[in-house]
């Protein structure tokens, strides 16, 4: 696709049950990024899948989030037994290649609030 | 442990001045990259201007252009002739090398409004 897509943009969940976020990267881009910006703050680094290389899952809050990619494209990022910490805006990035020359693409997020 | 720090929380700047948003990093690496994001209310993150650590020279994008003081690790963003379409929230990020690729270490932001 011409950009990152994410989806849904906008999330509500009651505490407890799990959420799944999804990105889509741009074609090509080997290298995926989760991020999660909480209200007015910096971004926090989640988890990177880099080609067929074990994801770096180093960020992860907890072991209620996991994060998969399939097929080296889409990913998904699964949030269980959510708590009300979780509210935050979800980010996804890509990038054309491991090469740190390159920045990184990002989507427009999704907003998830537990309530 | 690579860290990049943004001191001002919020800036604010006359239509058609310039400003300068601060941005210091710490690292142990000679060789790496400098970026500045703009996050308008939309949420997405928009590249602005990157340096790379062994240039010299100071990048230039149109009305944005930074400051790279490599020996101080500071990297601060300039724009001029600020227009109502630059309010936002910008990131500084680095970008270094892990043992899984690379990744990028954001800032905690700098709010940027824009007075008509």
């Amino acid at each position: 696709g011409a950009g990152v897509s994410q989806s849904p943009s906008n999330k509500v969940t009651e505490k407890g049950k799990d959420v799944e976020l999804r990105c889509d990267p741009i074609s090509g881009h080997t290298a995926l990024y989760w991020y999660r910006q909480s209200l007015g703050q910096g971004l926090e680094f989640l988890i990177y899948f880099q080609g067929n290389s074990a994801p770096d899952k180093s960020g992860l809050p907890s072991d209620r989030f996991s994060a998969e990619r399939t097929g080296g494209s889409v990913s998904t990022l699964t949030i269980q037994r959510t708590q009300q910490e979780d509210s935050a805006v979800y980010l996804c990035a890509s990038s054309q290649s491991g090469d740190r020359r390159y920045g990184y693409t990002f989507g427009s997020g999704t907003r998830l609030t537990v309530v | 442990a690579q860290t990049v720090t943004q001191s001002q929380p919020e800036m604010s700047v006359q239509e058609a001045e310039t400003v300068t948003l601060s941005c210091t990093y710490d690292t142990s690496e000679s060789d790496y990259y400098l970026f500045w994001y703009k996050q308008p209310p939309s949420r997405q993150m928009i590249l602005v201007i990157r340096q790379e650590a062994y240039k010299q020279q100071n990048a230039t994008e149109n009305r944005f252009s930074v400051n790279f003081q490599k020996a101080a690790k500071s990297f601060s963003l300039k724009i001029s002739d600020s227009q109502l379409g630059d309010a936002a929230m910008y990131f500084c990020a680095y970008r270094y090398y892990n043992n899984a690729g690379n990744m990028l270490t954001f800032g905690g932001g700098t709010r940027l409004m824009v007075k008509p």
